[in-house]
C-alpha cells in the first residue's frame, strides 16, 4: 500500500463544476503539498499545508491532521484547470524529501 | 527573480553513454532536491543536497547515479552508462533552507535513451 493515496485517479468535469480531489496518507507528516502538473510537464506548487485551510483564487485546500486526509477543491472549474494534481507529504521524522501520490488527472470540458 | 532553471530540457543518449543534467536553484536557495518521474508513474525522490553536501541520497540507485552541488555553479545529476530504463523526466526543486518550506520546481529534463 502506498504511503500517499489519491482519489479519484481520473476525473472529468463540465466547465463551471465544483471539483474535489482527495489525498490520504498513512504516516506522520510535518506538511502536505498540492502540486499541479500541466500537459507540458512543468510542476507548479499550489499549496503547502500544516493545518487548517488555505485559499488562493478558485482553489481551496484543507487538511485534517487527525484523520490524515487532505482535499483540494476547485470552484467554477475551467478548461485551463485541466492538469494532473499531485499530493505530496513531508515526513515528520525525516529529511525534507517529499513522498508523492500518483496524481489525479483532471479534464474540464467547455 | 528567475525561477529554478534546468538544462537541457530534452536530452537524447544512446545506451552506454553518460547523461549530465544541470539544475540552477532560485537565487538565495541553498537546498536542492532531485526527483524522477518514470513514464506513466508518479514522482519519486532521488537525492537532497545542500551546497557541497549530500544530505539524503536514499532514493538514488546504488550504481551509475551520482549528484553534486558545488560551492559555485549548478547542481549536477550524473548518470553513467545509461540504459533504456533511465528514460524519464528528471525534476529538480529548490528551497531557501531546511525545514518546512515550499519547494520550487524546475521545468524538468526529459531524458530519452535509445
Amino acid at each position: 500500500k502506498n504511503e500517499v493515496e489519491q482519489s479519484p485517479q481520473n476525473l472529468t468535469a463540465q466547465e463551471g463544476e465544483f471539483i474535489t480531489i482527495n489525498c490520504s496518507y498513512s504516516v506522520g507528516i510535518s506538511a502536505l503539498h498540492w502540486l499541479q502538473q500541466h500537459p507540458g510537464g512543468g510542476i507548479v506548487s499550489l499549496f503547502m499545508l500544516s493545518s487548517g485551510k488555505k485559499k488562493h483564487g478558485r482553489l481551496i485546500a484543507t487538511i485534517n491532521i487527525q484523520e490524515k486526509h487532505s482535499s483540494l477543491h476547485i470552484t467554477a472549474s475551467h478548461p485551463r484547470d485541466s492538469a494532473v494534481y499531485i499530493c505530496a507529504v513531508r515526513l515528520r521524522i525525516d529529511t525534507d524529501k517529499l513522498i508523492f501520490g500518483t496524481g489525479t488527472r483532471l479534464q474540464v470540458f467547455p | 527573480n528567475a525561477g529554478v532553471m534546468q538544462n537541457p530540457r530534452h536530452l537524447v543518449r544512446r545506451r552506454g553513454q553518460e547523461a549530465r543534467l544541470r539544475c540552477s536553484p532560485m537565487k538565495g536557495h541553498s537546498h536542492v532536491y532531485w526527483y524522477r518521474q518514470l513514464p506513466e508513474e508518479g514522482l519519486k525522490f532521488m537525492v537532497y543536497l545542500q551546497k557541497e553536501n549530500i544530505i539524503d541520497e536514499s532514493g538514488m540507485p546504488k550504481e551509475r547515479f551520482s549528484a553534486e552541488f558545488p560551492k559555485e555553479g549548478p547542481s549536477i545529476l550524473r548518470i553513467q552508462q545509461v540504459v533504456r530504463g533511465d528514460s524519464a523526466a528528471y525534476f529538480c526543486a529548490s528551497s531557501p533552507q531546511q525545514g518546512v518550506n515550499e519547494q520550487y520546481f524546475g521545468p524538468g529534463t526529459r531524458l530519452t535513451v535509445t
